[in-house]
């Protein structure tokens, strides 16, 4: 009954620096989101997926990539770390786009 | 800027009494909302939904309104308990443009012994 896992859990980056954020759901789900969530700012969708092999931008989808190769997996990519990207960053999905499924989060802090 | 609004940050109630989290939006295109319930440290679980086609939905000591020309909703909680204690988001989407869900900010309610 593993659900929605997020890995990392923590990370540090410097400004400038890559990083991949994992996440994998075993629910055979075909919708899968990125969030992220700052204090005062509630959750933000980044970006998110109907289905294998597609992604499609959210609300706050600048300096962030997305892949979507297995149906199980949505990763999310930083290219390159900025400040304003330290956020705690949840992954959701859901069967049909109605109830969403969150992990458990991933703490991320970009000096 | 922000569709779905929760203008209460906070929200404290005695435990055994009724728990009211309130949450506006702005898109009359929002058909379908959501309630998540998120302890410290984990990811929001679903609580309760209801589509615009209804003005109210029950699920044990939860209960959802809507109201449509108000763009509001509220979720009711009784009697509270101290296990309720979280933060609540409410979340609405707009299904015939897709699945993208808005959140709120959340409303904080500590539920006191």
């Amino acid at each position: 009954n593993a659900g929605v896992t997020q890995t990392p859990k923590f990370r540090v980056l410097k400004t400038g620096q890559s990083m991949t954020l994992l996440c994998a759901q075993d629910m055979n789900h075909e919708y899968m989101y990125w969030y992220r969530q700052d204090p005062g700012m509630g959750l933000r969708l980044i970006h998110y997926s109907v289905g294998e092999g597609t992604t499609a931008k959210g609300e706050v989808p600048d300096g962030y990539n997305v892949s979507r190769l297995k149906k199980q997996n949505f990763l999310l990519g930083l290219e390159s770390a900025a400040p304003s990207q330290t956020s705690v960053y949840f992954c959701a999905s859901s069967y049909n786009g109605n109830v969403l499924t969150f992990g458990a989060g991933s703490r991320l802090t970009v000096l | 800027d922000q569709q779905v609004k929760q203008n209460s940050p906070s929200l404290s109630v005695q435990e055994g009494r009724i728990s009211i989290l309130n949450c506006d939006y702005t898109n009359s295109m929002f058909d379908y909302f959501l309630w998540y319930k998120k302890y410290p440290a984990e990811g929001p679980t679903f609580l309760i939904s209801i589509s615009s086609i209804k003005d109210k939905n029950e699920d044990g000591r939860f209960t959802v309104f809507l109201n449509k020309s108000a763009k509001h909703l509220s979720l009711h909680i009784v009697p509270s308990q101290p296990g309720d204690s979280a933060v609540y988001f409410c979340a609405a989407s707009a299904r015939v443009t897709g699945n993208q869900f808005y959140f709120g900010t959340g409303t904080s309610l500590t539920v006191i012994p």
